[in-house]
């Protein structure tokens, strides 16, 4: 099983929708979780962290986290084409200093006009 | 100025041949990483630091050495290249007291092993 997984997708929405993406992990002593936006060729860049059970809400993105479930999600509201990316999440194991970042392979999201 | 930069951007290099990539940050940051991206894998962790006395392999580590020169610097080098490293590299730095979880990344080398 691997440490991190999201579906790959592609995961394609009208412009406008609500994009869900997904995210699990098998570390439970996990106590920090991210999502990276990467846009093709470029590098990643950070858009949430969450570190407690259940929402947290910036602008358009909201993270969920369930820790017994072991679940990690991502929503954006009123999607739009400049989302389309791949957004990669990344589960911190290891110890507060030393811990170090697992990422998922990435779901690929597609917002069309 | 970009607070993370990586050199070569990009870089065709023969088999057997040794390649160094090379990265330097100006956040002050005391934890530097290395990483590789192909499509449909995602980001695997080749090697990390945590300052300048203390590297640390990754899960991809095999064929790869670095060497921390500095705080501001951190190099990768494969010493003897080989196809299946063709990849993209990014180098990812985290510190600070404001976001300290928190990885910067720079802009990526893409590297081709023919």
């Amino acid at each position: 099983q691997k440490e991190v997984e999201q579906n790959s997708g592609p995961l394609s929405v009208p412009e406008g929708a609500i994009a869900s993406l997904n995210c699990t992990y098998s570390d439970r002593v996990s106590q920090s979780f991210f999502w990276y936006r990467q846009y093709s060729g470029k590098s990643p860049e950070l858009i949430m962290s969450i570190y407690s059970n259940g929402d947290k809400e910036d602008g358009r993105f909201t993270a969920q986290l369930n820790k017994a479930s072991q679940y990690v999600s991502l929503l954006i509201r009123d999607s739009q084409p400049s989302d389309s990316a791949t957004y990669l999440c990344a589960v911190k194991t290891g110890g507060t200093s030393y811990g170090k970042l697992t990422f998922g392979q990435g779901t690929i999201l597609t917002v069309h006009p | 100025d970009a607070d993370v930069t990586q050199t070569p951007r990009n870089r065709i290099t023969k088999t057997g041949k040794r390649i160094m990539l090379e990265c330097s940050q100006t956040k002050g940051h005391d934890r530097m990483y290395w990483y590789r991206q192909d499509p449909g894998l995602g980001l695997r962790l080749i090697y990390y630091s945590f300052d300048v006395k203390d590297i640390n392999k990754g899960e991809i580590s095999d064929g790869y050495s670095v060497s921390r020169q500095a705080q501001a610097k951190f190099s990768l080098s494969l010493e003897s290249a080989i196809p299946n490293q063709t990849a993209l590299y990014f180098c990812a730095t985290r510190g600070g007291s404001g976001s300290p979880d928190t990885q910067y990344f720079g802009p990526g080398t893409r590297l081709t092993v023919l």
